[in-house]
């Protein structure tokens, strides 16, 4: 059974880059077509950020974050991967990185991410 | 982007009772293409990520009770719980994969009465 585990920094510098991966355990990334990330903040409730097919070769991404996003796969490693730039303490939320691209299941635990000085 | 709303924001149901939590879309979500709706719900407790419990509106994970079941079309859905556990507080979502960006409800919070 495939399993999600996100890391990366929890505290980020306004204007810096915030950069997590996500490890696949129990599966291959190429157990699934597509891969996501999604974002959950009290505010704005759960934000999806995009997804990346198992190769890497295409990416979709939330238009309102389209000009900051990057996700990469990582096969070697079993892993993918999310580079937000030029945070603002609007980007702090917890991050989960999930299997699929319509419906998602089964989902990283989450990673709380904050933007401060 | 499609919007989802749902409703209620909250809802208090007795144990045994049915809870009927409602969603519904900005524009429809069904697709000609494959004759589905392309909307899935999902169950979130505190400090767990979200679980899935139904796509394609109306289908079962494996491994979701059966007193968990979805139903609706084109805009309109619904998540009914036939008879509420303990276990099923929780905030739930509806998600649409019908088109980019993917949207969620912002959620239904289910206590118990």
């Amino acid at each position: 059974q495939v399993q999600l585990q996100e890391s990366g920094p929890g505290l980020v510098k306004p204007s810096g880059t915030l950069s997590l991966t996500c490890a696949v355990s129990g599966g291959s990334i190429s157990s699934s077509n597509w891969w996501s990330w999604v974002r959950q903040t009290p505010g704005k409730g759960l934000e999806w950020i995009g997804e990346i097919y198992h190769s890497g070769v295409s990416a979709n991404y939330n238009p309102s974050l389209k000009s900051r996003v990057t996700m990469s796969v990582d096969k070697s490693k079993n892993q993918f991967s999310l580079n937000v730039s030029s945070v603002t303490a609007a980007d702090t939320a917890v991050y989960f990185c999930a299997k699929g691209q319509q419906w998602l299941e089964p989902w990283g635990q989450g990673t709380l991410v904050t933007v401060s000085s | 982007d499609i919007v989802m709303t749902q409703s209620p924001d909250s809802l208090a149901v007795s144990l045994g009772e049915r809870a009927t939590i409602n969603c519904k879309s900005s524009q429809s979500v069904f697709h000609r293409s494959n004759s589905r709706d392309h909307l899935a719900w999902y169950q979130q407790k505190p400090g767990l990520p979200p679980k899935l419990l139904i796509f394609w509106a109306s289908s079962r994970e494996s491994g979701v009770p059966d007193r968990f079941s979805g139903s609706g079309s084109g805009t309109d859905f619904t998540l009914t719980i036939s008879s509420l556990q303990p276990e099923d507080v929780a905030v739930y979502y509806c998600q649409q994969y019908y088109n980019t960006p993917r949207t969620f409800g912002q959620g239904t919070k289910l206590e118990i009465k």
